[in-house]
């Protein structure tokens, strides 16, 4: 399997910061990564697909990029909503696999 | 508007089955298949596998390979997850998600979580 890892594992910002989370496959899997945001208790939300594709509605301070092994996610200013944990995946073969997380506080 | 509606929380003891529904609406239900996802408590996500709603057929993380089936009803537009020989360390919530044409697809719609609890 390909393993995902992200970093940090936890991140303290502030409203108004610019915070950026880094992702790293084990392997090359060209733009085949997404990243989402949970919020406590509620299910994954799509944010970015295909490495740097914003998800309809998704507000544009939120912006992927990256290819082969190192992807990051960008949040331009952080807005009091923002404050969750983002998880990447890859889907570059058959048996995705998502990273371990990191959470915003 | 699309939605995917799971049914409630289980309580299983080990050994057991345990079958969580997810009920589509607001979309061609044949057009997408259905990923499903896990999420221990306090854990991240872990994908369980993925079901074609054309042709019934499935892709299974090899964890659970010979534990689990992902079928789908198009007459009621549900995918139904089955997990058999329950262990405690499948106490999750349980996820679906709309997803593309193959098992290497992002989830772009989700269910809101299935509480699976495993307790003797």
């Amino acid at each position: 399997d390909i393993q995902m890892t992200q970093s940090p594992y936890s991140l303290s910002a502030s409203v108004g910061d610019r915070v950026t989370i880094i992702c790293r496959a084990s392997q090359s899997i060209s733009t085949y990564l997404n990243w989402y945001q949970q919020r406590p208790g509620k299910a994954p939300k799509l944010l970015v697909y295909s490495a740097s594709s914003l998800q309809s509605g998704v507000p544009s301070r939120f912006s992927g990029s990256g290819s082969g092994t190192d992807f990051t996610l960008t949040i331009s200013s952080l807005q009091p909503e923002d404050f969750a944990s983002y998880y990447c995946q890859q889907t570059y073969n058959a048996r995705t696999t998502f990273g371990q997380g990191t959470r915003l506080e | 508007q699309v939605q995917l509606v799971q049914s409630g929380p289980e309580v299983k003891k080990p050994g057991a089955s345990v079958k969580v529904s997810c009920e589509a609406s607001g979309y061609i239900f044949t057009s997408y298949g259905i990923g499903w996802v896990r999420q221990a408590p306090g854990q991240g996500l872990e994908w369980v596998g993925w079901s074609s709603t054309y042709n019934g057929n499935g892709d299974y993380a090899q964890k659970f390979q010979g534990r689990v089936t992902m079928t789908t009803d198009t007459s009621t537009n549900t995918a139904y997850l089955e997990l058999r020989s329950l262990r405690s360390d499948d106490t999750a919530v349980y996820f679906c998600a709309r997803s593309g044409h193959s098992s290497s697809s992002y989830g772009d719609y989700w269910g809101q979580g299935t509480l699976v609890t495993v307790s003797s």
